[in-house]
């Protein structure tokens, strides 16, 4: 059973980068596509975007200008760094695996099926 | 990019109800459609995909059907564990789209 743990500080600052980092265990990190989705107090799930073992990312195209998302297989971890904060990017973030990944037909299928516990991050002076 | 329009936004329920939530999206996706449940202060967790497939572990009470445009989610009789909120959620054009969200309330 894949387990995922969120990790990084619970504080940024406006205008600084975001740094959380997922450590994958009880499975592979060199298959599926891993994912980052958060979620601010209160409100829905927002996917930020996704990264597979060899480095292949997409993002969503609202926040693509500000997002990366890398990958250390050696280490079993994928981190997310979002630049140029504001308050409005004060939410839970999870990580999660997306085991699938496929299109047929003109439509398309993909979801996650297991995420780690999410961590808080607020941006605050 | 495809809109999915999940109602109700809430739901007052009562142990033993059916419950059933509705998602609809803005054109045709097959039966590619999934829906989570997430209890307060926990990560969301999948229960359905591709519309119908019940998660390995989730209780037969959970199920989902349709396709094409229109989607429904039910839960057959409500046990007091199943009070959450409930999202649908669809792929498409690199972009993963999640519903509003009904929130289930005793």
């Amino acid at each position: 059973q894949v387990q995922l743990q969120e990790s990084g500080p619970g504080l940024v600052k406006p205008s600084e980068t975001l740094s959380v980092t997922c450590s994958v265990s009880g499975g592979s990190i060199s298959s599926n596509y891993w994912s980052w989705i958060r979620q601010p107090p209160g409100k829905g799930l927002e996917w930020i975007g996704y990264i597979n073992y060899s480095g292949d990312t997409k993002y969503n195209p609202s926040l693509k200008s500000r997002v990366t998302i890398s990958v250390d297989t050696s280490k079993s971890k994928f981190s997310l760094k979002l630049s140029s904060v504001t308050a409005a990017d004060t939410a839970v973030y999870y990580c999660a695996r997306v085991p699938l990944l496929y299109c047929s037909g003109g439509s398309c299928q993909s979801y996650f099926d297991s995420w780690g516990q999410g961590i808080l991050v607020t941006v605050s002076s | 990019d495809i809109q999915m329009t999940q109602s109700p936004s809430s739901l007052s329920v009562s142990v033993g109800d059916r419950v059933t939530i509705t998602c609809q999206a803005s054109q045709d996706i097959s039966n590619y459609l999934n829906w989570y449940q997430q209890k307060p202060g926990k990560a969301p967790k999948l229960l359905i995909y591709d519309a119908s497939n019940l998660e390995t572990g989730v209780p037969s009470r959970f199920s989902g059907s349709g396709s094409g445009t229109d989607f429904t989610f039910t839960i057959s009789s409500l046990q007091p564990e199943d009070i959450a909120t409930y999202y649908c959620q669809h792929y498409e054009n690199i972009l993963y789209t999640f519903g509003q969200g009904t929130k289930l309330e005793i």
